[in-house]
């Protein structure tokens, strides 16, 4: 069967540090990937997308960048933090090019002091 | 811009009662909606979807109707169970594109 991980669960970091979040899939091949985030008193915000290695697709320019170095693994790094990007990210993948039955990990919650 | 809209942050309902969640849409391309269900610090998980060919999927208590013509996709949770209380997302997709379209959610609260 298929399953996702994400870690860590919970993140606290100075405003200027970097950050590395992974996220691996297992059970499946070419899998579509993303990353949301979940900010305070608004939905899910679609991050980042990548339908293969290598290929990652940019929804909300800002002060962070996505990696697919392996089919089944998706990183959110930033070299430099700041406040608002505290929130709580969220890696999803699909095996459908529409989306359908996204499956989603369990969640790092970031905050940013 | 939001293109999924669900207007009201918070609902609560009586155990037992039924539990109406509504969700509204923009981009008539949209031909696929999903609900997920959200637990504080958890991820979301799959509840009930429905594609455009349809105007009602059931699953249990839970039953998706779609309004295509108002653009309108609402979901029932008939009886409530405090068990319930989460975070409702809807989610729409278009044949064409690769991720999902989130509503902001609705904070379902079920009081015994």
């Amino acid at each position: 069967s298929q399953t996702i991980h994400q870690w860590p669960a919970t993140l606290v970091q100075p405003v200027g540090s970097p950050l590395s979040l992974e996220c691996t899939v297992e059970g499946t091949s070419n899998p579509n990937l993303y990353w949301y985030r979940q900010a305070a008193g608004r939905g899910l915000q679609l991050l980042f997308y990548s339908v293969g290695i290598g290929q990652i697709s940019s929804e909300v320019p800002q002060n962070l960048s996505a990696s697919r170095p392996q089919d089944r693994q998706f990183i959110l790094s930033s070299k430099k933090l700041l406040l608002s990007d505290s929130g709580f990210y969220l890696c999803a993948w699909s095996v459908s090019r529409v989306g359908v039955g996204y499956t989603f990990g369990s969640g790092t919650r970031l905050t940013v002091v | 811009d939001q293109q999924v809209k669900q207007n009201s942050p918070s609902l609560s309902v009586q155990e037992g009662r039924i539990s109406i969640l509504n969700c509204d849409y923009t981009n008539s391309m949209f031909d696929y909606f999903l609900w997920y269900k959200k637990y504080p610090a958890e991820g979301p998980t799959f509840l009930i979807s429905i594609s455009s060919i349809k105007d009602k999927n059931e699953d249990g208590r839970f039953t998706v109707f779609l309004n295509k013509s108002a653009k309108h996709l609402s979901l029932h949770i008939v009886p409530s169970q405090p068990g319930d209380s989460a975070v409702y997302f809807c989610a729409a997709s278009d044949h064409s594109g690769y991720a999902l379209n989130f509503g902001k959610g609705t904070s379902l609260l079920v009081t015994p």
